[in-house]
């Protein structure tokens, strides 16, 4: 089946720095895939999503970009702040009928826990 | 508040016993997703709803687990003879678009803890 693959685990940064977070997917099915934010205690929060059809996206500070052949997409954080701290989690949308069904359930990597330092 | 909401945010239960969770979906959303997450990991799929149709089910979602979604609203998840294995946080989702894919927004999630 489905399986997305994510990298680092952690990933400590100072203020101001830049952040990049790779994941890797396995079912060249895929068609979409969203970036989530979760503080502790709290829910996942979309911050970004790309589709297939588009190789990069831009939302101030927060990049994602696409790459289709290698099969695998990446989260950037530009001059990162200490509010940024929190676990990212990548997915990727099964379109297609293979592996969990199809219809849009999401397939999550193992989250990158983000630490800013001031 | 118009994000998904869900009832009740903490849980503690006894093995053995019956827990049922609800979610509240963001207005007019067809779809509903139920994702369970345990520490250190993402969200792993349950089932979905479209409208108050059940339309996929997990292999991860035992006999022990059954959810509705009445009148394609709100969904209630219910585990009966909970399990130690069964602590974790449940998470709900829901989105609206006319045709894949679809983004999908969670509510702060049901942390169940089975002692």
């Amino acid at each position: 089946g489905e399986n997305v693959e994510q990298h680092p685990s952690t990933l400590s940064v100072q203020e101001g720095d830049s952040a990049v977070i790779k994941c890797t997917y396995s079912d060249s099915a895929s068609n979409y895939f969203p970036w989530y934010k979760q503080e502790l205690g709290k829910g996942p929060q979309l911050i970004i999503d790309i589709r297939s059809n588009v190789g990069e996206k831009k939302d101030q500070r927060i990049a994602v970009t696409l790459n289709k052949t290698a099969k695998h997409f990446s989260l950037h954080i530009t001059e990162t702040q200490p509010e940024d701290s929190a676990v990212y989690f990548c997915a990727a949308s099964i379109g297609s009928g293979s592996y969990g069904g199809s219809q849009g359930n999401l397939i999550f990597g193992k989250g990158t826990k983000l630490s800013v330092k001031p | 508040d118009t994000g998904v909401s869900q009832n009740p945010r903490h849980k503690i239960t006894k093995r053995g016993q019956n827990v049922t969770f609800r979610c509240d979906p963001i207005s007019e959303h067809n779809r509903l997703y139920w994702y369970r997450q345990t520490l250190g990991q993402g969200p792993e799929f349950l089932t979905y709803f479209q409208n108050e149709a059940q339309l996929e089910k997990s292999r991860l979602l035992s006999d022990r687990f059954s959810a509705e979604r009445p009148k394609g609203s709100f969904s209630t998840l219910e585990i009966q003879r909970t399990e130690q294995g069964d602590s974790a946080m449940y998470l709900c989702a829901s989105s609206l678009r006319s045709g894949p894919p679809y983004e999908q927004y969670f509510g702060p999630g049901t942390r169940l803890t089975v002692t």
